[in-house]
């Protein structure tokens, strides 16, 4: 079974504007990973925000936690045509090591 | 560093072969991979985890007769989907972890099978 979902299921924004995505789970986590795909490609891990953590910055992203309400956030200032993709959060799924994957957001940025 | 390659990128074969799939680690020593099955517009299921020299733990629902996982090697998984029919048409995705990650997974680009 899935354990996060992410929200919005599809956004479009310009250029140049910022994208929020959420992310809502409902199990304990010792930590939220957010990846991104590309139309017909892998996964690329983008950040990795652990129980303890409240924010987290990676270049133009930013990651924030709250374990009380079991959500997480993924903020990408002034985005880009390139950041055109599908984004997802994964948590711990139940064996070692594994994910699990939300359903996802996709991600349209206008030039 | 940490490229993980899959191959072929897309096949298509007639309904009753076996089509095998492989996952490698080009630059680290991949201690688990795992196999994921996705379907056009939706997330990625869990298929199996792989560890090196033991047999792959599959997940419910899915048959492990059917989806043959071999992990051969620390760099090296394959997939191979017997007797193939329609319905595994699919987009095959493998991902490793490296052995001083904990929790980060690095995925191939994907294979494309379609069963005719």
């Amino acid at each position: 079974s899935q354990q996060g979902e992410e929200d919005p299921q599809a956004l479009s924004i310009q250029e140049g504007e910022n994208a929020t995505m959420n992310c809502s789970y409902k199990t304990s986590i010792n930590n939220l990973q957010w990846y991104r795909q590309n139309s017909g490609r892998g996964l690329v891990h983008l950040i990795l925000i652990r129980s303890n953590e409240r924010e987290k910055h990676s270049g133009r992203l930013r990651v924030t936690l709250d374990t009380s309400k079991k959500s997480s956030s993924l903020l990408i200032t002034a985005s880009r045509a390139a950041d055109t993709a599908s984004y997802f959060c994964a948590t711990p799924g139940a064996g070692s090591y594994q994910l699990t994957f939300g359903k996802g957001t996709k991600l349209s940025v206008i030039p | 560093g940490a490229v993980v390659s899959q191959h072929p990128s897309w096949v298509i074969c007639k309904s009753g072969t076996s089509v095998k799939i492989e996952c490698r680690s080009l630059d680290f020593q991949a201690t688990t991979m795992f196999w994921y099955r996705q379907f056009p517009k939706q997330s990625l299921m869990l298929m199996a985890t792989s560890n090196e020299g033991s047999k792959a733990t599959y997940e419910q629902g899915v048959e492990k007769d059917k989806f043959l996982i071999n992990h051969a090697s620390l760099t090296l998984s394959t997939l191979t989907v017997t007797s193939a029919h329609p319905e595994d048409s699919s987009f095959y995705i493998c991902s490793a972890r490296e052995g001083n990650t904990i929790y980060e997974q690095y995925f191939g680009p994907g294979t494309r099978l379609t069963v005719t």
